[in-house]
């Protein structure tokens, strides 16, 4: 998957619970994204950094929080607030075109 | 916002026929990609296209680009069993850094 590491792949979420998913990339791209994909669908973007300490809303991003300390790291979590987390999560760094890790997939219990 | 919009949904071809795969756009656009994924995998680039170019090929791949039109024709020659996958389309609209995905078209090779 192009040097980028998603993790874990499955996660399982209890109500009220806040949870993390990690994405790491060696590929010293400056830019990072994460993408929801629900079935049958396309990505829906959440947030997205374009440098370290900085990053932007997506189209979707109520319910979600990021931060980028590092240029590798770029974790998203999955706050309570969200109320429809089950989906596929998916995670980019891009120079002209994007590299995507092999998604986590998220479930509630 | 989805700006790309494949055409068909979901296609069906014998092996060594070729498949044509359409999106088309609203807005002005910097770029358009084209990208596969694999069932419950990750997506993987598979070809770009700049606004100021009309025909680009890879392989088995050749992708037009009609911006006059605002649309974009994906064409695998000689189809393979191995090519059953998702293919979506993406935007990057001018002066912007993302990304906009389409649905995508499920192309299923039958051996």
């Amino acid at each position: 998957d192009g040097g980028i590491t998603q993790s874990p792949k499955y996660l399982f979420r209890k109500e009220g619970q806040n949870v993390t998913l990690s994405c790491e990339q060696n590929l010293n791209h400056d830019a990072m994204y994460w993408y929801r994909q629900d079935p049958g669908q396309g990505l829906r973007l959440i947030y997205y950094s374009q440098i370290v300490n900085d990053f932007q809303k997506g189209d979707i991003a109520e319910g979600y929080s990021v931060s980028r300390e590092k240029k590798e790291s770029f974790p998203l979590t999955v706050t309570s607030a969200q109320k429809n987390p089950t989906a596929f999560y998916l995670c980019a760094s891009a120079d002209e075109k994007l590299f995507f890790g092999s998604g986590t997939q998220l479930s509630v219990l | 916002s989805q700006q790309g919009e494949e055409d068909p949904q979901a296609l069906s071809i014998q092996e060594g026929e070729n498949a044509t795969m359409n999106c088309s756009y609203k807005t002005s656009i910097n770029n358009l990609q084209w990208y596969r994924q694999n069932s419950g995998r990750g997506l993987v680039h598979l070809i770009l296209i700049r606004s100021n170019e009309r025909e680009k090929h890879s392989g088995r791949l050749r992708v037009t680009l009609d911006t006059s039109k605002k649309s974009s024709s994906l064409l695998i020659t000689a189809s393979r069993a191995a090519d059953t996958a998702s293919y979506f389309c993406a935007t990057v609209g001018a002066g912007s850094y993302q990304l906009t995905f389409g649905k995508g078209t499920k192309l299923s090779v039958i051996p």
